[in-house]
């Protein structure tokens, strides 16, 4: 069974602060996502990445980097967090863009900034 | 860009009723649509997906059909029950590993 790991459940921070999110997955998965989920606008992507040191912009890259030096590993930076960030962030893989299959999602991480 | 909207943003049925939830896109050149099921505090999980080669699949009590030339899809779920109230999303993308963008969700609600 595919396992996707987030780091935290519940996260706390404050305005200004530089916050380290961490996904790991265990399946040799290609393909990493981030996501926020914000109540009534759905889960919106941040930044993908298909390969080790590859990254995409998603639909909402602003306030957010990204970083994937290891393939199992695929972390969300926020540069200086500010309360607009607040979120439910998901983080999701899949196995290569060749192949039919579909996205795993972890557990997810409730951040709150202060 | 790939636009979701799902209709309606919440749904209640009687358990035993059947379920039925719309999901439009704009991109034609999309050709995968999967379900998820989000539980209260819990990860979306993927329940059922589709690809533009079939009209219909179905899964036990679930099935998804597709209208390719309409550009909307839709989720059933037959003999509801409260184990079915959830948060469904659907989504599409232009291939199972492509970007997928996603439907703001749908609250569904069984009444035992």
């Amino acid at each position: 069974d595919v396992k996707v790991t987030q780091s935290s459940r519940y996260l706390v921070k404050r305005t200004g602060e530089k916050v380290f999110l961490e996904c790991v997955q265990d399946m040799d998965h290609e393909n990493m996502f981030w996501y926020r989920q914000d109540p009534g606008l759905g889960l919106r992507l941040i930044y993908f990445s298909y390969d080790v040191k590859m990254k995409e912009k998603g639909d909402i890259p602003e306030g957010y980097s990204v970083s994937r030096e290891k393939k199992e590993r695929f972390s969300l930076i926020l540069e200086s967090a500010s309360t607009n960030q607040t979120s439910m962030y998901l983080c999701a893989s899949s196995f290569d863009r060749a192949s039919d299959q579909p996205q795993h999602f972890g557990d997810g991480t409730r951040l709150s900034i202060l | 860009g790939e636009n979701v909207e799902q209709h309606p943003s919440t749904l209640s049925v009687q358990e035993g009723d059947s379920a039925v939830i719309k999901c439009t896109y704009s991109d034609s050149a999309s050709n995968y649509f999967p379900w998820y099921k989000q539980e209260l505090g819990k990860r979306p999980q993927l329940i059922i997906d589709i690809r533009s080669n079939v009209g219909e699949k179905k899964d036990q009590r679930i099935a998804v059909t597709l209208n390719k030339t309409a550009k909307h899809f839709s989720l059933h779920i037959t003999e509801t029950q409260p184990e079915d109230s959830a948060v469904y999303f659907c989504a599409a993308s232009r291939g199972a590993n492509s970007k997928l963008t996603f439907g703001k969700g749908i609250t569904l609600s069984v009444r035992p």
